[in-house]
């Protein structure tokens, strides 16, 4: 069965402060990894996406890792701020059907606090 | 930001009602989907669609059903509504192919008592 395992499930830290959020995945065959950021009661915004080829990708303070041999991936905050108090989602892809079917973890639940 | 849209964003009903909720997209996107989510749980697969008169049932059991008779609307509808169905619904659309990136609208958070 195809699964998408993260960790911690929750997290809080000072404003300022940097992170590190943990996927591993069982997604096969693979197609693509994404990280959403879901704020309180609104839907999932894609933060980065990597191919199998790609190992890191950057978005601002964002930076996510992955290694498709381990199959593990990781989301780095830099120098938190408030408005990065979220659930952040890891999203895989797989290549096996055409309706581009996703296998989303529960997500970690960050608390940044001032 | 994307362009999909979700009505109501809140609905508190009793038990029995038949409910739709609205889903609407302006960026074109032949796909479309319908998640459900309950709090600190993953997201699952309710119902998609590959294009206007095409839908198909998800990962995930659900009384509910679907229409797609316009490329932008794709409504969910409830006939009677019970507190098993009381959950947050995401809609969500995208392109055919390509990396096959999901675009979210802001959910419908709805309660059933």
């Amino acid at each position: 069965k195809n699964q998408v395992e993260q960790s911690p499930q929750s997290l809080i830290i000072l404003e300022g402060k940097n992170c590190t959020l943990q996927c591993n995945y069982t997604v096969s065959p693979f197609s693509n990894l994404r990280w959403y950021k879901q704020d309180t009661g609104r839907g999932p915004v894609s933060l980065t996406i990597m191919t199998f080829s790609e190992n890191t990708k950057s978005n601002g303070r964002y930076t996510a890792t992955l290694d498709a041999d381990t199959k593990q991936s990781s989301l780095h905050i830099t120098a938190s701020q408030l408005s990065d108090s979220a659930s952040y989602i890891c999203v895989v892809s797989d290549r096996g059907s055409t309706l581009g079917r996703l296998y989303f973890g529960r997500g970690t639940q960050l608390t940044v606090w001032p | 930001e994307a362009d999909i849209y979700q009505t109501p964003r809140y609905l508190v009903i009793g038990t029995g009602k038949k409910i739709t909720l609205e889903c609407s997209q302006t960026m074109g996107h032949d796909k479309m989907y319908w998640y459900q989510q309950d709090p600190g749980m993953e997201l699952h697969l309710i119902h998609y669609s590959y294009g206007v008169n095409s839908t198909e049932k998800g990962d995930l059991s659900s009384e509910s059903t679907v229409s797609r008779i316009r490329t932008e609307h794709f409504p969910l509808t409830l006939e009677s509504a019970r507190p098993s169905h009381t959950s947050q619904y995401l809609c969500a659309s995208g392109l055919a192919g390509g990396t096959d990136t999901q675009y979210f609208g802001p959910g419908t958070r709805l309660t059933v008592l």
